[in-house]
């Protein structure tokens, strides 16, 4: 059973934000939010997480609504080299067995 | 930021033989890693957790005798196929769990293909 949804594909220009979206409506309480990418044939790359603040790092910005049923990743100035499969990914605090869907494949453009 | 390597990164192999493939946490110590195959436009499926020390725990419809698993050091462990047939032609991904919120790191990739 799928604990998230992501839409299966998006475009996105060079240079603009990307803004990637996550359904997780049956979330837990003890459930963190993460993220991964996996450029084709490389191995899955970590990117952020969070439990219900709002996150930001040196890749990019993660935005989790009041009621934990949904959050956007944000990559703040798309790269061609930002061009992977994005993966969220929910996870009980002390599991560190991942679940991974079909993710969003993201292809960024000229 | 943690390493985790992965050799070879790919390797083709005749019908009916072994491959063994490793993975090491280059920078850190590791006692669960974890064991992950991806077939071609497909997502990644967890095959097993390797705890150092003891017996690997397989999640349901992977064969343990097929795939064996041995985590012998809190750095190293390496994922066997025996009688490789064309259907084990995959790519296979291990991670290593870390200390902290993170969880784990994961390793390149090897890419099998069985003739």
């Amino acid at each position: 059973d799928a604990k998230t949804t992501q839409p299966p594909s998006m475009d996105c220009a060079e240079g603009r934000a990307a803004n990637l979206p996550c359904n997780h409506s049956t979330i837990s309480g003890n459930e963190y939010v993460y993220w991964y990418r996996q450029i084709h044939s490389q191995g899955p790359q970590y990117i952020i997480h969070g439990l219900k603040n709002n996150e930001t790092n040196e890749m990019a910005s993660l935005i989790i609504t009041e009621d934990r049923k949904s959050s956007t990743l944000i990559l703040p100035h798309a790269t061609l080299r930002d061009t992977a499969v994005y993966y969220c990914i929910v996870r009980v605090e002390g599991d560190y067995k991942l679940s991974f869907g079909a993710g969003t494949t993201v292809t960024v453009r000229a | 930021g943690a390493v985790v390597s992965q050799h070879p990164s790919w390797v083709i192999c005749k019908s009916g033989t072994s491959v063994k493939i490793e993975c090491r946490s280059l920078d850190f110590q590791a006692t669960t890693m974890f064991w992950y195959r991806q077939f071609p436009k497909q997502s990644l499926m967890l095959m097993a957790t390797s705890n150092e020390g003891s017996k690997a725990t397989y999640e349901q419809g992977v064969e343990k005798d097929k795939f064996l698993i041995n985590h012998a050091s809190l750095t190293l462990s390496t994922l066997t196929v025996t009688s490789a047939h064309p259907e084990d032609s995959s790519f296979y991904i291990c991670s290593a769990r870390t200390s902290g919120e993170i969880g784990q790191f994961f390793g390149p990739g090897t890419r099998l293909t069985v003739l």
